[in-house]
């Protein structure tokens, strides 16, 4: 059982460049998220989505997208990499089940990115 | 304003002994959820424990109990016995109901704190 997958485990980009981060989990979860994780700080919310078509902001959206195509995918998309997003990326999924707000989050192993 | 508060940046404790680490929520929803996650030097995020707002016990699961305070609006996550493999960062998160832009009602936005690194000394 994979759980949530995260690619790729490291990546350096330049200033100004894009990438897709990916993420699939094989759980057959209804939420999914993205977190970045500055050094010696807390998880901040990127964007998360309760399911396939549905996507909403969290706290530090400006800079990313997301979609979710599939209740298993919600690849992360930096446009115009800045300095700034020089962080750990995080996905998790958690199911939506009858105890609603019990659900732990399932997280993947992040991606580091450095952007130089 | 915060939604979830570690007011303690470091703790450091004895090999055996308990400690307890501080976490302060803000919301104005009678329904969510709290949770503990321990995040190691390799950088894994580990569930530890969960708590509803409606529990009326405090949430236990093995070494790790939860202290429930909801008047006080505090979860503080308390471990027994201290091992050395408890070193790590500590993350409370709470989860409540949110908006979606779709109209409906999630209960899927979970928001962590800042962390507390916990060192255990033998």
């Amino acid at each position: 059982n994979a759980g949530v997958t995260q690619t790729p485990k490291f990546r350096i980009l330049k200033i100004g460049q894009s990438m897709t981060l990916q993420c699939t989990q094989d759980m057959n979860h209804n939420y999914m998220y993205w977190y970045r994780q500055d050094p010696g700080m807390g998880l901040k919310l990127i964007y998360y989505s309760v399911g396939a078509g549905i996507t909403d902001k969290g706290e530090v959206p400006n800079g990313y997208n997301v979609s979710r195509s599939t209740t298993e995918d919600f690849p992360l998309r930096l446009e115009l990499a800045a300095p700034s997003q020089t962080s750990v990326y995080f996905c998790a999924s958690s199911y939506r089940g009858f105890g609603q707000f019990g659900s732990p989050l399932h997280f993947g192993n992040g991606t580091r990115l450095t952007v130089t | 304003a915060q939604k979830i508060t570690q007011t303690q940046p470091g703790m450091f404790v004895q090999e055996k002994e308990a400690v307890t680490l501080d976490c302060t929520y803000d919301t104005s929803d009678p329904s969510y959820g709290l949770f503990w996650y321990k995040q190691p030097s390799s950088g894994e995020m580990i569930f530890l424990i969960y708590q509803g707002s409606y529990d009326q016990q405090n949430a236990t699961e093995g070494r790790y109990s939860l202290n429930f305070q909801k008047a006080r609006k505090s979860a503080n996550l308390v471990i027994s016995a201290s091992q050395l493999g408890d070193s790590a960062m500590y993350f409370c998160a709470m989860r409540e109901r949110s908006l979606t832009n779709a109209g409906g009602t999630s209960y899927g936005k979970l928001t962590f704190g800042q962390g507390t690194i916990l060192t255990v000394h033998p």
